[in-house]
């Protein structure tokens, strides 16, 4: 099955700051890839999602790129603000829909 | 609140124990998904319904675990004799084949098994 590796497992950045995170998978096949952010105690909920046929896709602070041939994609967010503190989850989806997550990053950013 | 519900939120059993939980997805979506969640970790993946055809179930479930949707609409998650490895956040999330994805999870169920 797939193999979605996730870097960093924790990230602080000062507020304004730039944060990135990046996901590497192991199935050429997967043909999807989403972002979820989860608050602490709360359910993971998507933020900006990239499918194959594409190369960077942007949501105002949040940006996702999609290198298909190194089988990696980043997440960038920008200007980041207290309230972006959460853990972020990648995820690497196939064609049979299976959505397979990494081990997830928690990002802290400091005021 | 038309997204995905489940119940209960906080279940705490004595090892040995069965257990039965319950996801009722958004009404319109045919795709069901379990995952368990551990602190510091991912979603883990349990099983997977289209409609009421179970597709895929992880080789990581033991046979303790089984997971029915019986009419397409609303999932059970069983666990049987419980043991304290069991003890994690179960997540249900369902999909919509038209949008073809993402994922939509519900609150989760905390399990603590004593």
């Amino acid at each position: 099955g797939e193999n979605v590796e996730q870097h960093p497992s924790t990230l602080s950045v000062q507020e304004g700051d730039s944060a990135v995170i990046k996901c590497t998978y192991s199935d050429s096949a997967s043909n999807y890839f989403p972002w979820y952010k989860q608050e602490l105690g709360k359910r993971p909920q998507l933020i900006i999602d990239i499918r194959s046929n594409v190369g960077e896709k942007k949501d105002q602070r949040i940006a996702v790129t999609l290198n298909k041939t190194a089988k990696h994609f980043s997440l960038h967010i920008t200007e980041t603000q207290p309230e972006d503190s959460a853990v972020y989850f990648c995820a690497a989806v196939g064609v049979l829909n299976q959505f397979y997550f990494g081990t997830g990053t928690s990002l802290t950013v400091i005021p | 609140d038309t997204g995905v519900s489940q119940n209960p939120r906080h279940k705490i059993t004595k090892r040995g124990q069965n257990v039965t939980f319950r996801c009722d997805p958004i009404s319109e979506h045919n795709r069901l998904y379990w995952y368990r969640q551990t602190l510091g970790q991912g979603p883990e993946f349990l099983t997977y319904f289209q409609n009421e055809a179970q597709l895929e179930k992880s080789r990581l479930l033991s046979d303790r675990f089984s997971a029915e949707r019986p009419k397409g609409s609303f999932s059970t998650l069983e666990i049987q004799r419980t043991e304290q490895g069991d003890s994690a956040m179960y997540l249900c999330a369902s999909s919509s084949r038209r949008s073809g994805g993402p994922l939509h999870f519900g609150n989760g169920t905390r399990l603590t098994v004593t």
